[in-house]
């Protein structure tokens, strides 16, 4: 089945700098990455997403990129904010008519600097 | 418009004893998953109905169950509680075969 490894497992910026999370899924076939964000006392929020057939994708200061021939996809923030502090999920799946199911990373959690 | 809601919000149950979970996914959402997050882990899928019928079932066992209701709410039931099984439940609900939207989550405390 679908393992997606996620790093760092923790990550400190600066206030202003950018932040970046790494990912990479092993099945071939997963067609679909979300990205979650997740305060605490929450559950996980939706706030970017890219399909397999997109290499790139950006909204204002979150973007994603795919590389479907290594596997691998990333989170960027720039400009980044206190409210940024969180845990961050990737995940990945095989989104299908039949079967969706999301297969989560294990998190990174951001600190933001003031 | 109204998200992903859950209920109960927290819930402390003995071990052996047996739960019940309830969710009503966003209006309109047809698709409702289950995942269970222990502390300091990533959600792990346990079920996912569409019209009401199941259409994956995680790496859980059988203690586990849930069905969905003819207005897309749904239910997930735990019987015979075990320590392990402390975490916090989450529901989501899903307009396609893509996006998922989280509820806030029940947090279950086994003791």
């Amino acid at each position: 089945g679908e393992n997606v490894e996620q790093h760092p497992s923790t990550l400190s910026v600066q206030e202003g700098d950018s932040a970046v999370i790494k990912c990479t899924y092993s099945d071939s076939a997963s067609n679909y990455f979300p990205w979650y964000k997740q305060e605490l006392g929450k559950g996980p929020q939706l706030i970017i997403d890219i399909r397999s057939n997109v290499g790139e994708k950006k909204d204002q200061r979150i973007a994603v990129t795919l590389n479907k021939t290594a596997k691998h996809f990333s989170l960027h923030i720039t400009e980044t904010q206190p409210e940024d502090s969180a845990v961050y999920f990737c995940a990945a799946s095989t989104a299908t008519n039949r079967d969706d199911k999301i297969i989560f990373g294990k998190g990174t959690r951001l600190h933001i600097l003031p | 418009d109204a998200g992903v809601t859950q209920s109960p919000t927290h819930l402390i149950k003995t071990r052996g004893q047996h739960v019940t979970l309830r969710c009503s996914p966003i209006s309109g959402h047809k698709s409702v998953s289950w995942y269970q997050q222990v502390l300091g882990q990533g959600p792990q899928f346990i079920f996912q109905y569409y019209e009401k019928e199941e259409r994956g079932r995680g790496n859980f066992p059988d203690r586990f169950s849930a069905r969905q209701f003819p207005n897309y709410s749904s239910e997930l039931n735990v019987n015979a509680l075990l320590l392990g099984d402390s975490a916090l439940y989450l529901c989501a609900s899903s307009p396609t075969a893509y996006e998922q939207y989280f509820g806030p989550g029940t947090r279950l405390t086994v003791t």
